[in-house]
């Protein structure tokens, strides 16, 4: 079975700074998709950043760039110039791309921003 | 367009009582998915239903069931209520269910069970 590893289970970082979060994930296959996704205090979970394994080039979002590392099996998030509104928990999610694969997660971070 | 809507936002169940979740969405999405979130554990998948008409278990199936009323409706029921039962649950669809699809995500139900 797949697995998420999220190791920091908390983080923070002064506002107007930039923060990386880490994830790594366990997978046999090649095709898949990886999420980042957002849950502040309101509970709504938010798609951050969707990265698409056969896609070298990693993407970005405004604020947030990931860095994917299909080899080591790494993909983390970067938050430049952090916000108050980037305080949440942050969940990294994958996902094969065949029959009936569900969404696994990892097990969240909890980002602190720090006025 | 609310998205995706979750009926109640909170509950108190005594062990042994039942009670269904409810969740709409009107994306017109044809996948639908329940999760649960403990403490620690970040988001377990218990039922989803790929499209109207299908339903399947996912990771934590047990002492759940599940109804596609329709396309826009997916309730989740817990029979008999236990303590381990007490969770946040979630309600999630996306447009289909292949792997890159999106799930958007309700605000979730908090439920007790003592």
């Amino acid at each position: 079975a797949q697995t998420v590893t999220q190791s920091q289970p908390e983080m923070s970082v002064q506002e107007a700074e930039t923060v990386t979060l880490s994830c790594t994930y366990d997978t046999s296959e090649s095709d898949y998709y990886l999420f980042w996704y957002k849950q502040p205090p309101s509970r709504q979970m938010i798609l951050v950043i969707r990265q698409e394994a056969y896609k070298q080039q990693n993407a970005t979002e405004n604020r947030f760039s990931v860095n994917f590392q299909k080899a080591a099996k790494s993909f983390s998030l970067k938050i430049s110039d952090s916000q108050l509104g980037d305080a949440a928990m942050y969940f990294c999610a994958y996902r094969a791309n065949f029959g009936n694969e569900k969404l696994t997660f990892g097990t969240g971070t909890r980002l602190t921003i720090i006025p | 367009n609310a998205g995706v809507t979750q009926t109640p936002k909170f509950q108190v169940l005594k062990t042994g009582q039942s009670m269904t979740l409810q969740c709409a969405q009107d994306m017109n999405h044809n996948s639908m998915y329940w999760y649960r979130q403990d403490p620690g554990m970040g988001l377990r998948l218990i039922y989803y239903s790929a499209s109207e008409g299908t339903t399947d278990k996912g990771e934590v199936p047990n002492g759940y069931n599940v109804s596609r009323l329709n396309k826009r409706e997916f309730s989740l029921r817990l029979e008999s209520a236990a303590p381990s039962q007490t969770s946040v649950y979630f309600c999630a669809s996306s447009p289909l269910f292949a792997g890159g699809n999106e799930q958007y995500f309700g605000p979730g139900t908090r439920l007790t069970v003592t």
